[in-house]
């Protein structure tokens, strides 16, 4: 299957300063990729979706402002938890889709932010 | 909107048979998703049925019925290494084909 990697794997930070998150698909391009935000014991949310070269399009209770997404190119998405808090804390998950074949998503492995 | 259930935990033994299902309401239906998640790491596809009826895998099987909202991920012979969160999804049939997950079954198999 096609491959997504994110970078960083954990992070820790302190309250107030911003965070950002890379995910690349390495092997394919993909049009559209998703975020989620994973809270322990609970399943995938999924924040906003991002198509290449356009702004992303969020789900309702997210904050734009907060959370920057950039899609800007066909490999590389990222985002940017702005003035994080300890509520920010979670494990954001990154998924591409190549808009071909049966569309299958892929996901990345993750990002453990920890704020302080 | 949507409104995807699962129960929230099972347990089962090593060996056996196991049934996880899920029911969904959701305003657009472009196929049904399964995926297993271990802590800390990310889903890994397991199945994925679009028209009705039965999926089968290896050990294990998915079934749709899209006139009643439901699923089921089926587990034969189940191994200590089936311990794990198993999470349905279903894809929209907008433009961005979003995933949505439900709230996700953890599944504990002891000796």
């Amino acid at each position: 299957g096609a491959v997504v990697s994110q970078h960083p794997s954990w992070v820790i930070c302190k309250s107030g300063t911003s965070v950002k998150i890379e995910c690349r698909s390495l092997d394919f391009q993909a049009t559209t990729m998703f975020w989620y935000r994973q809270f322990p014991k609970q399943s995938l949310m999924l924040m906003a979706t991002s198509n290449e070269g356009s702004k992303a399009t969020y789900e309702q209770g997210v904050e734009k402002d907060k959370f920057l997404i950039n899609h800007a190119s066909l490999t590389l998405s990222t985002l940017t938890v702005t003035s994080a808090h300890p509520e920010d804390s979670s494990f954001y998950i990154c998924s591409a889709r190549s808009g071909q074949g049966n569309n299958e998503q892929f996901f990345g492995p993750g990002t453990r932010l920890t704020v302080l | 909107g949507q409104n995807i259930d699962q129960p929230t935990e099972m347990t089962a033994t090593e060996g056996a048979i196991v049934q996880i299902n899920c029911t969904y309401q959701t305003s657009g239906f472009n196929g049904l998703f399964w995926y297993q998640q271990h802590a800390g790491e990310a889903p890994t596809f397991l199945s994925y049925n679009v028209l009705d009826g039965l999926e089968e895998k290896g050990r294990f099987s998915s079934f749709l019925s899209r006139s009643k909202g439901y699923s089921y991920l089926l587990l034969k012979e189940l191994q200590m290494k089936d311990s794990a969160s198993y999470l349905c999804a279903v894809r929209d049939n907008t433009g961005f084909q979003k995933l949505v997950f439900g709230t996700g079954t953890r599944l504990l198999v002891s000796p």
